[in-house]
C-alpha cells in the first residue's frame, strides 16, 4: 500500500537549536495535513498545505511541500520545551483517507 | 469550535469483556468519522471508516466482526471491541470531519481512550 515515510524517528535537541523532520512518500499527495501529539495527548492539527512549493509559516515553525508534491518539511526556529513530542505528516492520495506518516518524536534537552 | 469528545479515557478491564467507547461532536456535526488504534511509539493505523447512516468501511485485516462501529447520528460513532482480549490493549483514537468536507480536510480527533486488557 501507500506509505509516507518520515525521518529521522527520534531526534533530541538542545533547549533553543533548530529542529526539521521529513516527510515522503513514493507518489504524489493531493495535500499534506501536519499533525503534533504530545505525550499522552492526541494528534492536534497544525496545517494544510495544497500547493505545490508552497511554504507557510506559523510563529517558529515553517511548514513547506515539494515542488513534486512528493515530499514536506517542517523546520521548528530555537526549539522550546513546549515542543516536546510527535509530529506526523499526513497525506491524502487523490480522494483516499488520509495516510499517517511514522512520526518523529522530538525531546528537548534543557 | 471543532471540538471531540471521547469515553471513556482510560479502561482497564479483564479478558473476554465487551468495551465501548464513544465519540462525540460537540459544536458540529460529523457525517465522517474514522477509528484509529496506536500502539506504543508508533505511528496512528486506521481502523475503519465510520458514515453516519451506513455501513462502516473497514481495513484490511480490521475483523469487523471483532470491532463494531455504528454512526447512528451526525454527532455520534462508537467502537465496540467484542470479548476483548490482552492484544487488543491500545490507544483507541477517534476523529471527525465536518459534514459536508471530503477526505481531503484537516480531521478533529478525540483525546483518545487507553484499553487494557487483563
Amino acid at each position: 500500500g501507500q506509505q509516507v515515510m518520515q525521518i529521522p524517528q527520534y531526534q533530541h535537541v538542545q533547549e533553543g537549536e533548530d529542529f526539521t523532520t521529513y516527510c515522503n512518500s513514493s507518489t504524489t499527495l493531493s495535500n499534506i495535513q501536519w499533525y503534533k501529539q504530545r505525550p499522552g495527548g492526541h494528534p492536534v492539527f497544525l496545517i494544510q498545505l495544497v500547493k505545490s512549493g508552497e511554504v507557510k509559516k506559523q510563529k517558529r515553525l515553517t511548514f513547506q511541500f515539494g515542488e513534486a508534491k512528493k515530499n514536506s518539511s517542517l523546520h521548528i526556529t530555537a526549539t522550546q520545551t513546549t515542543d516536546v513530542g510527535t509530529y506526523f505528516c499526513a497525506g491524502n492520495f487523490g480522494n483516499e483517507k488520509l495516510t499517517f506518516g511514522t512520526g518523529t518524536r522530538l525531546t528537548i534537552i534543557p | 469550535g471543532a471540538v471531540v469528545s471521547q469515553h471513556p479515557s482510560w479502561v482497564i478491564c479483564k479478558s473476554g469483556t465487551s468495551v465501548k467507547i464513544e465519540c462525540r461532536s460537540l459544536d458540529f456535526q460529523a457525517t465522517t468519522m474514522f477509528w484509529y488504534r496506536q500502539f506504543p511509539k508508533q505511528s496512528l493505523m486506521l481502523m475503519a471508516t465510520s458514515n453516519e447512516g451506513s455501513k462502516a468501511t473497514y481495513e484490511q485485516g480490521v475483523e469487523k466482526d471483532k470491532f463494531l462501529i455504528n454512526h447512528a447520528s451526525l454527532t455520534l460513532s462508537t467502537l465496540t471491541v467484542t470479548s476483548a482480549h490482552p492484544e487488543d490493549s491500545s490507544f483507541y483514537i477517534c476523529s471527525a470531519l465536518l459534514a459536508g468536507t471530503d477526505l481531503n480536510q484537516p480531521q478533529h480527533f478525540g483525546d483518545g481512550t487507553r484499553l487494557s486488557i487483563l
